[in-house]
């Protein structure tokens, strides 16, 4: 069965500092697809990044950066040097290659990641 | 604008009095979705459609139905809402039923079932 863990419910961090947000998932199939979104406090969400299982290779966007590690089954997040910005509960997700009548999207619980004054 | 528009932003009533939150997408997607949002929860799946006439149980499907006419909208409907059902509501849309495509999500939906 789909599952995806995100252990860390809440993160605290002062500003500038580097933080890792983390996701596990757990997945039957051997194609499938990873996402992150991010829903600041206005409360909308908003895609991030997507990953399929054929491509590990770590991706950088500006302060942001994604690790897919299959061996692990882990696509950690980090963001470098944190900014009031930044401050968002952020959801990873898990997909299925082809939806069928059986697949769901699959989200993590979220991490509430804020930044202290 | 390429967006999802749900409908009312917030909602406020009474336990039994039938209401349908209104979703729709101007993208052409094939695929759309509701979720809902609880602390502690995470979004959990309600239903979804992969086309028109095609709509499927999510994880969390009792108290609510849907329907799929259009293509582009997709209401959720609270037949008899109860106060569990208070809770934030997003509808979400993707081009294709392909797992590979991220979801477009709708402003959300805030319901309160007293």
């Amino acid at each position: 069965a789909q599952k995806v863990t995100q252990a860390q419910t809440e993160i605290s961090v002062v500003e500038k500092e580097d933080v890792t947000l983390d996701c596990v998932y757990e997945t039957r199939d051997t194609t499938y697809y990873l996402f992150w979104y991010k829903q600041p406090p206005s409360g909308e969400l908003v895609f991030l990044i997507r990953r399929n299982s054929f491509d590990e290779q770590n991706e950088i966007s500006g302060r942001y950066s994604w690790n897919f590690q299959k061996s692990t089954s882990s696509f950690n997040f980090t963001i470098t040097a944190s900014q009031v910005v930044d401050s968002a509960v952020y959801f990873c997700a898990l997909s299925e290659a082809v939806r069928n009548r059986d697949d769901k999207i699959i989200f993590g619980k979220g991490t509430r990641f804020h930044i202290l004054p | 604008e390429a967006q999802v528009t749900q409908n009312p932003r917030y909602l406020i009533t009474v336990t039994g009095k039938k209401l349908t939150v209104t979703c729709s997408q101007n993208m052409n997607h094939e695929y759309m979705s509701w979720y809902r949002q609880d602390p502690g929860l995470g979004l959990r799946q309600i239903y979804y459609s992969m086309n028109v006439e095609v709509t499927d149980k999510g994880d969390v499907p009792e108290g609510y139905k849907v329907s799929r006419k259009e293509k582009r909208n997709f209401p959720l409907i609270l037949e008899s809402p109860s106060p569990n059902q208070t809770s934030l509501y997003f509808c979400a849309s993707s081009l294709f039923t392909s797992g590979s495509n991220e979801q477009f999500f709708g402003p959300g939906t805030r319901l309160t079932v007293l």
